[in-house]
């Protein structure tokens, strides 16, 4: 199995940048690495993907090194708001070639005022 | 567009008892997932189905059964419930079942069994 390892924990204060990394190092070659934000009482919500090197968009940036066997978000300048569980997520094959998303345990960031 | 849509959003069953959890999407997504999520074990994939017509199992699909009824509804039934059942159940959609197309999730249906 497609297997992520995150920390299970982060704290951090308002304004600061945080970094969480994920290693998978049994990532496919062709597959992509998807990062998804969770509140509390609501299902997983897509922040950001890429395949190698960075990425970035409004919320979020993604950092792949060129092994791609870890990957690491960062969140600039985090608020309250962004207290939230953190996954990453790689996939597997199945027998028959679909593709099978598969769900580490996640990082829970609290931020602090 | 609604999204994901699950009903119900709660649910209590007594040990024995079957239901059936709804899902549809309304944006014309070819694959669709049901996950399970338990406290501190992330999310374990239940069932699948990559596309209409297909269903296959994930990682803990003992005591469930689905249908994909068609494109739009994917629907997970617990035939006798057990309280190592009580969680908290997601259903996703996916627009290509690739791994370059993001799951899209529902706000779940949180299920006690007593």
């Amino acid at each position: 199995l497609a297997k992520t390892t995150q920390p299970i924990s982060m704290d951090s204060y308002e304004g600061q940048e945080v970094n969480i990394t994920c290693s998978h190092n049994n990532i496919a070659t062709n597959d992509y690495i998807t990062w998804y934000q969770q509140f509390p009482s609501q299902g997983p919500r897509f922040i950001i993907q890429g395949y190698k090197t960075k990425v970035t968009n409004e919320v979020a940036s993604l950092f792949i090194p060129a092994d791609r066997k870890s990957s690491t978000l960062s969140l600039p300048r985090v608020s309250l708001s962004d207290t939230a569980v953190y996954y990453c997520l790689v996939g597997d094959i199945s027998a028959g070639g679909s593709y099978i998303p598969t769900f580490g345990r996640g990082t829970s960031l609290i931020v602090h005022p | 567009n609604a999204g994901v849509t699950q009903t119900p959003k709660f649910q209590v069953l007594k040990t024995g008892q079957s239901m059936t959890l709804q899902c549809a999407q309304d944006m014309n997504h070819n694959s669709m997932y049901w996950y399970r999520q338990d406290p501190g074990m992330g999310l374990r994939l239940i069932y699948y189905s990559a596309s209409e017509g297909t269903t296959d199992k994930g990682e803990v699909p003992n005591g469930y059964n689905v249908s994909r009824l068609n494109k739009r509804e994917f629907s997970l039934r617990l035939e006798s419930a057990a309280p190592s059942q009580t969680s908290v159940y997601f259903c996703a959609s996916s627009e290509t079942g690739q791994g370059f197309s993001p799951l899209h999730f529902g706000n779940g249906t949180r299920l006690t069994v007593t």
